[in-house]
């Protein structure tokens, strides 16, 4: 039972450049969420998706960053125009369709560390 | 924002003794997850707690959610090596499906 997938798992960039960073969710799971993690801190939700919708984005720069979860295919979180500051590991998490109501829990996959040189 | 503070923020001690690390929020969450990072590697959840009051365990884990609900703690007995990384609390206020706020961490030093 695989769980949640991210790839690449490192990624460098120069400034200016774009970053594509794609998630598979656990089998089973419909719910995907990114979250952000710079060194010595803790996480930092930026995005809730489920398929074909963004559900809660309050936690996204407004500007170059942008996440999909399309009907066929991973989650994709795609950095536009990268700088210096977006470097940083970026982390998935899934979360299944169905629960017992109230009993819901995230799974991280591994993440993408984003070098932005 | 929500903001968890947790503390302390390193720990070193020596193997087989017992450590505590707490979570206090200034808001209600209903839902406080545990979760353990080693380097280079994404959270691995440890203990999930859903209800005010409860206690669970996992192994040599203990994990409380406070009766407040702005607080849980998770105990860690009889350390050993592989205990070393980082600890993290994250809360949220449903059942989980959404975003969770997270703690800064508590890194953790086991000496053989």
């Amino acid at each position: 039972n695989a769980g949640v997938m991210q790839n690449p798992r490192h990624l460098v960039r120069r400034r200016g450049q774009e970053a594509r960073l794609r998630c598979s969710p656990m089998k089973g799971h419909s719910h995907v969420y990114w979250y952000r993690q710079l060194p010595e801190e803790g996480l930092k939700f930026m995005v809730y998706l489920q398929k074909e919708n963004i559900i809660d984005e309050s936690g996204m720069p407004k500007e170059r960053f942008s996440a999909e979860f399309p009907k066929e295919g991973p989650s994709i979180l795609r950095i536009q125009q990268v700088v210096r500051g977006d470097s940083a590991a970026y982390f998935c998490a899934s979360s299944p369709v169905w629960k017992p109501r109230g009993r819901d829990t995230q799974y991280f996959g591994p993440g993408t560390r984003l070098t932005v040189l | 924002g929500q903001q968890l503070n947790q503390s302390p923020q390193s720990m070193f001690i020596q193997e087989g003794e017992d450590v505590s690390m707490n979570c206090t929020s200034s808001s209600i969450f209903n839902t406080w997850l545990w979760y353990k990072q080693d380097p280079g590697e994404g959270p691995v959840l440890l203990i999930a707690l859903y209800k005010a009051g409860e206690l669970t365990s996992n192994g040599r884990l203990t994990a409380q959610f406070g009766i407040t609900r702005k607080d849980s703690f998770l105990n860690i007995s009889a350390s050993i090596p592989s205990d070393v990384g980082i600890y993290f609390c994250a809360g949220s206020t449903q059942g989980g499906s959404e975003k969770l706020v997270f703690g800064k961490g508590t890194k953790l030093t086991v000496n053989p």
